[in-house]
């Protein structure tokens, strides 16, 4: 019963390399969304997906880019790291048909950013 | 855009004991849900309770219940019979009809022996 995975836990990237955070939920869900955490705050909302091939911006977008081929995977790239991009990543799934429902988001464990 | 408040960054509270965790959103929409997470210091985010706009009846899981107020935007968390193990970060999240999430910066519980 894996849920959401996330890949890698942890990484520390230089100033200027660029990444891909792996995420996949094996429920399903036709909802995906990656967040990050900024130490002591909330999440913040940077991209989500309503389905395969879908995608669209949150709140916090500049510096991101992220794909949906499949239902099942939704990975997160960072082209120029910066220092302001270290952060908690969570990718979270959830499922909403027309009539919406009360489906909460499910959350992967997080990966812990260091741009340096 | 919506918008979700929670005012109290730090709470504490005695073993067995009650507290309230506050929360209050900003909407013009009628119908969406509300929810509490908890997140322990391992980051995992933990559904704690939900709650639909629409049921006026506050919801309730074992030890964890809301008192959600629709007129006044407000949905507060009530733990009782606190444990140590409920010692965490409390987010309140909005779901829109957009099916977006929106959550407040969270209010750390301290629970003491």
């Amino acid at each position: 019963n894996a849920g959401v995975t996330q890949t890698p836990k942890f990484r520390i990237l230089k100033i200027g390399q660029s990444m891909t955070l792996q995420c996949a939920q094996d429920m399903n869900h036709n909802y995906m969304y990656w967040y990050r955490q900024d130490p002591g705050m909330g999440l913040k909302l940077i991209y989500y997906s309503v389905g395969a091939g879908i995608t669209d911006k949150g709140e916090v977008p500049n510096g991101y880019n992220v794909s949906r081929s499949t239902t099942e995977d939704f990975p997160l790239r960072l082209e120029l790291a910066a220092p302001s991009q270290t952060s908690v990543y969570f990718c979270a799934s959830s499922y909403s048909n027309y009539q919406g429902g009360n489906q909460p988001q499910h959350f992967g464990d997080g990966t812990r950013l260091s741009i340096l | 855009a919506q918008t979700v408040t929670q005012s109290q960054p730090e709470m504490s509270v005695q073993e067995a004991e009650t507290v309230t965790l506050s929360c209050t959103y900003d909407t013009s929409e009628s119908d969406y849900y509300l929810f509490w997470y908890k997140q322990p210091p391992s980051r995992q985010m933990i559904l704690v309770i939900r709650q639909e706009a629409y049921k006026q009846q506050n919801a309730t899981e074992n030890r964890f219940s809301v008192n959600f107020q629709k007129a006044a935007k407000s949905f507060s968390l009530k733990i009782s019979d606190s444990q140590l193990g409920d010692a965490a970060m409390y987010f309140c999240a909005y779901r829109s009809t957009g099916n977006q999430f929106y959550f407040g910066t969270g209010t750390s519980l301290t629970v003491i022996p």
